[in-house]
């Protein structure tokens, strides 16, 4: 089955520095992966998805992901942190003929200091 | 924003109560989900279906039950509500079955059994 890790819980940033937060998944072909972001007490809102092509992909807000296929991984980039980026993020999974269930991550909680 | 109403958005309820959950959409998507969010576990998907009365179990489904009478409601119910089952409670829709569609998600509702 697959699975999805997001080795850091919490990150701490300051508003204009880079971020990247990380995700490897675990699938024995080549996924679909998707970011999504959740403020407080909100759903979550997709930032940007792969499903093939270009391994660098771009997404809302200035984020952008790299898929890394030798690394199983799939990293969420901005070059510069708003303070209105603070929120949570998670990594997800998508699989195919898998009826688009998803499979997150446990999520990257990441605060913006101004 | 993708049309999707999660009811109700807040509910405590008793240990043992019958609790049902309605998530109603408006994009005449196919594929409805019900997802649980905890802390340290991110998203588990509890049940999903795939057509009007055509249901699967996710990864955590004992304990629940779903619905889908009309294309546009999706219900999930909890038989005999458990403290274990505090949650928050999210509904996703997707149009595709291949995996490579996001999954539009809802506002999500708290629930607290105690």
């Amino acid at each position: 089955a697959q699975s999805v890790t997001q080795p850091d819980i919490h990150i701490t940033v300051s508003e204009g520095a880079s971020l990247e937060l990380r995700c490897n998944y675990s699938y024995g072909a080549t996924p679909y992966l998707f970011w999504y972001v959740q403020s407080p007490g909100q759903g979550l809102q997709l930032l940007l998805k792969y499903f093939s092509g270009d391994t660098l992909v771009q997404g809302i807000k200035g984020f952008e992901a790299e898929f890394k296929r030798s690394q199983s991984s799939f990293n969420l980039r901005k070059p510069s942190v708003h303070w209105s980026d603070a929120a949570e993020y998670f990594c997800a999974v998508g699989i195919t003929g898998g009826g688009n269930k998803l499979t997150f991550g446990t999520g990257t909680q990441l605060k913006v200091e101004l | 924003d993708a049309g999707i109403t999660q009811s109700p958005r807040h509910k405590v309820t008793e240990t043992g109560t019958p609790v049902t959950l309605r998530c109603h959409q408006t994009e005449n998507h196919r594929y409805m989900y019900w997802y649980r969010q905890d802390p340290g576990h991110g998203l588990r998907l509890i049940h999903y279906s795939y057509g009007v009365k055509d249901t699967d179990k996710g990864e955590v489904s004992d304990g629940y039950s779903v619905s889908r009478s009309k294309t546009e409601d999706f219900l999930l119910t909890l038989e005999s509500a458990t403290s274990s089952q505090t949650s928050v409670y999210f509904c996703a829709i997707s149009q595709a079955l291949t995996g490579n569609t996001e999954a539009f998600f809802g506002q999500g509702t708290r629930l607290t059994v105690v």
